[in-house]
């Protein structure tokens, strides 16, 4: 059973870079694309992006020109870092998968980080 | 992007009901459609996917159809822990957009 674990500040400062990391558990690292999700009250459910093991990307055009998910497969870890933030990235940031075998469906889900951007 | 449009928004139901849920892309998405159930303060469950499949560990009462721009998700015989918010979300194209969510009530 996979197992999805996020970390990182509860708070941001605008202006600044929201930085979490996504813990695997018990999963091959290439069978997913590793996706960020996130929700607020205002918007629901929005696709952030993924990313491949072999290092590709796919970023919500929404986002993008602030996004950047990386990997490290070697800790069997992968992060999302969000720049320049404001009031409107306050939300809970869900890391999940995306598979390919199952339609691009999501079928594991962490149990999110609730991040709040306030001074 | 393509967008998923739901109905009802918010759906009030008895235990026992027959219950549909319907999603409308902007687009056509084939059969690439996806219904997530979300519990308060929990993360979103996988319960279809490819527009009719189960997933695994998902009751039977539970099932989908529709290919194109036009799903339904229908939940045969209500039962209590049934009341949750229901989302589509197709993943034809990146972004993978998300409805708006249906909030099925007591």
């Amino acid at each position: 059973q996979v197992q999805l674990q996020e970390s990182g500040p509860g708070v941001v400062k605008p202006s600044e870079t929201l930085s979490l990391t996504c813990s695997i558990s018990s999963a091959s690292i290439g069978t997913y694309y590793w996706t960020w999700v996130r929700q607020s009250p205002g918007k629901g459910l929005e696709w952030i992006g993924y990313i491949y093991y072999r290092g590709s990307t796919n970023y919500n055009p929404s986002l993008k020109s602030r996004v950047t998910i990386s990997m490290d497969t070697s800790k069997k870890l992968f992060t999302l870092n969000l720049s320049s933030v404001t009031a409107a990235d306050t939300a809970v940031y869900y890391c999940a998968t995306t598979n390919p075998g199952f339609g691009d469906s999501s079928d594991y889900w962490g149990q999110g980080a609730l991040v709040t951007v306030s001074s | 992007d393509i967008q998923m449009t739901q109905s009802p928004s918010s759906l009030s139901a008895s235990v026992g009901d027959r219950v549909i849920i319907t999603c409308r892309a902007s687009q056509n998405i084939n059969r690439h459609l996806n219904w997530y159930q979300q519990s308060p303060g929990k993360a979103p469950k996988l319960l279809i996917y490819a527009a009719s499949n189960l997933q695994g560990g998902v009751p039977s009462r539970f099932s989908g159809s529709g290919s194109g721009t036009d799903f339904i998700l229908t939940i045969s015989s209500l039962r209590p822990d049934d009341f949750a918010t229901y989302f589509c979300q197709q993943s034809f194209t990146t972004p993978h957009t998300f409805g708006q969510g249906t909030n099925l009530e007591i």
